[in-house]
Formats: structure tokens, C-alpha cells, sequence
């Protein structure tokens, strides 16, 4: 059975950092890109980033390009979000979403979804 | 950017009638990367359509999508209890994701 969990949400001023990170588990983790998705509570859903099965490709929304940074650990089959100089717009959940189809850069679905953490940005 | 619209924003229904959900995206998407997502409240998303029409694993005969170009269909053909929930469509491309702002099935 997959399985993703995240971690690594708090409150944070203005302007701070934090590292979200998603564990996996279940399938052959380095087969599949990763991707996260925020969800302001009640409101939809906005795809934030997306990292290849090797790393070596990623795509951000324009929205938080240049501020967050998203990286895998394939030995430790982990997916992170490094997210720096926060504003209070990033407040949400933040999902971590695996691809449906192995290799390639994306199937263009997520067909298995985190519980989410969430991230609250507030003074 | 293709920015997805869906209508209606809520959609009020009885167990055992049939929905209809629209999405409608800016410029024409690649049916191969136009999908649905069932997400009930405090759960994660969970994918039901991608491709356009093709079901994802377990989901039941019930739901069935439609569509290509810039209109695509989600349509449950007999509403279940569990079925009440919020429904986004998504496309993809190039290299990104968008999601539509959603449509609520409730209890009329």
C-alpha cells in the first residue's frame, strides 16, 4: 500500500524558512516524480512544485518561484520543500503527491495523496 | 497559463440522481492530461478520472468522464451518500499543473 507522510509544518513569521518533508513508502519511490499542492483550509487546491523520478528535472508555480526549492532523497525515499522568505499567502496544507505512471518527467496525474501538514505564516 | 473554470459552483441533489459536473479550460488541453479528483472534508484528494475518461483503480462504473478540446464532463450516473463531497478538475501542461476552483455535490 503506498504511503506518504508529511511532515514539517509550524507557524512562521513573515520572511522566515521552513522544510517540509514527505515520506514514502509502499512503491518503488525512485520509479515516480513527486509533487507538492497547497490548499488554503476550505478553499481549492494550487500545485506548488514537481520533481522528476531522478531529480534532475523541476518546475515551480510562478507563484512561489524563486523562494521554494524542491528536492528527493531516492536512499531515503524522501521528498522535500525548502521554503524560504514565507509570506502570509502561503499559508495552507501542503500534500505531497506522487505520479500516477513511472518514469518520464509526469503522467500528468497524482493518483496518490499525503495527509498534509499545514503551514501557517502569521506575525 | 490554462486557467480551468467548473460549474456550477455547488450542485444540490438526492441520493440516486445523476450529476453532471463541468470543467472548461482556457485553450484546449491534451485530453491525456485532464483529470478529476474526489476530496471529502478533512481528507486528501483522491484521483477518480485521468486521461479524461479512464477510471482510476478501484473507482466505481458509476463515474464516468467525458469531453475534449476545452470542455471535458464529469458525470455520476447514480449519486451515492458517500458521492456528497468537492470535485476539481486538473490539466497539465507544459510542465505544470493547474486545478479548477472546484464543484460541490450536497444533499438538497
Amino acid at each position: 500500500e503506498v504511503q506518504l507522510v508529511e511532515s514539517g509544518g509550524a507557524v512562521v513569521q513573515p520572511g522566515g524558512s521552513l522544510r517540509l518533508s514527505c515520506a514514502a513508502s509502499g512503491f518503488t519511490f525512485d520509479d515516480y516524480a513527486m509533487n507538492w499542492v497547497r490548499q488554503v483550509p476550505g478553499k481549492g487546491l494550487q500545485w506548488v512544485a514537481l520533481i522528476s523520478w531522478e531529480g534532475d528535472g523541476t518546475s515551480y508555480a510562478d507563484s512561489v518561484k524563486g523562494r521554494f526549492t524542491i528536492s528527493r532523497d531516492n536512499s531515503k525515499n524522501s521528498v522535500y520543500l525548502q521554503m524560504n522568505d514565507l509570506r502570509t499567502e502561503d499559508t495552507a496544507v501542503y500534500y505531497c503527491g506522487k505520479d500516477m505512471s513511472g518514469g518520464g518527467y509526469s503522467s500528468g496525474c497524482l493518483d496518490s495523496w499525503g495527509q498534509g501538514t499545514l503551514v501557517t505564516v502569521s506575525s | 497559463e490554462t486557467v480551468l473554470t467548473q460549474s456550477p459552483g455547488t450542485l444540490s441533489l438526492s441520493p440516486g440522481e445523476r450529476a453532471t459536473l463541468s470543467c472548461r479550460a482556457s485553450q484546449s488541453v491534451t485530453s491525456s492530461y485532464l483529470a478529476w479528483y474526489q476530496q471529502k472534508p478533512g481528507q486528501a484528494p483522491r484521483l477518480l478520472i485521468y486521461g479524461a475518461f479512464t477510471r482510476a483503480t478501484g473507482i466505481p462504473g458509476r463515474f464516468s468522464g467525458s469531453g475534449s478540446g476545452t470542455d471535458f464532463t464529469l458525470t455520476i450516473s447514480r449519486l451515492e451518500p458517500e458521492d456528497f463531497a468537492v470535485y476539481f478538475c486538473q490539466q497539465y501542461g507544459p510542465s505544470v499543473f493547474t486545478f479548477g476552483p472546484g464543484t460541490k455535490v450536497d444533499f438538497k
